[in-house]
């Protein structure tokens, strides 16, 4: 069965601070998509990356970075020097590949509070 | 482009009201989805279209809800009749075959039922 895990409920830092933002998924495909979406405090879902299983490269984004790694089934985020307009939810998704079945598999999403 | 548009932002009914949910999924999209958002349950797929058909809709919790999509451009999601556990946030997303995977979200609409 499909499985998404974020650990962390939330998280609090101090503007300017690094964080990383963890998610670690279960499948039984061999192709599958991966996602991180942010939810400000206005509520709408903004899609940030997409992934797919056979690309295991790094991605940087600005401030923002994703690490895929398949050997231990993660896909973390990591912002880099915080500002307080990062404050949301963050989700990670996993949507199998097969035709027909674009489902997504939430995670129960991280709570990001960035302090000025 | 404009994104995914929703309608209403918000609703207030009363238990025992009818509710309908609108939707405008982005042009050339041809997946659409209807998910719900409560502080319990997260974020739950209720159902799913493929070119106007439902495809998937073992997430409705019950028969007091229905969806359908008449054409490419607008679906719905009616609640008959409403209970106030029906309270949440619910989000229409649209994607679009072959090109990407990732579900394109409207702003919601928060349904408050009293």
């Amino acid at each position: 069965a499909q499985k998404v895990t974020q650990a962390q409920t939330e998280i609090s830092v101090v503007e300017k601070e690094d964080v990383t933002l963890d998610c670690v998924y279960e499948t039984r495909d061999t192709t599958y998509y991966l996602f991180w979406y942010k939810q400000p405090p206005s509520g709408e879902l903004v899609f940030l990356i997409r992934r797919n299983s056979f690309d295991e490269q790094n991605e940087i984004s600005g401030r923002y970075s994703w690490n895929f790694q398949k050997s231990t089934s993660s896909f973390n985020f990591t912002i880099t020097a915080s500002q307080v307009v990062d404050s949301a939810v963050y989700f990670c998704a996993l949507s199998e590949a097969n035709p027909g079945t674009y489902k997504y598999i939430f995670g129960t999403g991280t709570r990001l509070k960035v302090l000025a | 482009d404009a994104g995914v548009i929703q309608s209403p932002r918000h609703e207030v009914t009363e238990m025992g009201q009818e509710v309908t949910l609108r939707c405008k999924p982005i042009s050339g999209h041809d997946y659409l989805f209807w998910y719900r958002q409560t502080m319990m349950r997260g974020l739950e797929l209720l159902i799913y279209f493929n070119n106007n058909v439902p495809i998937d809709d073992s997430g409705m919790p019950e028969d007091r809800f229905s969806a359908k999509m008449p054409n490419a451009s607008f679906s719905t999601l009616k609640i008959q009749p409403s209970e106030p556990r029906d309270s949440a946030v619910y989000f229409c997303a649209s994607r679009r075959t072959g090109v990407d995977y990732e579900q394109y979200f409207g702003p919601g609409t928060r349904l408050t039922v009293t």
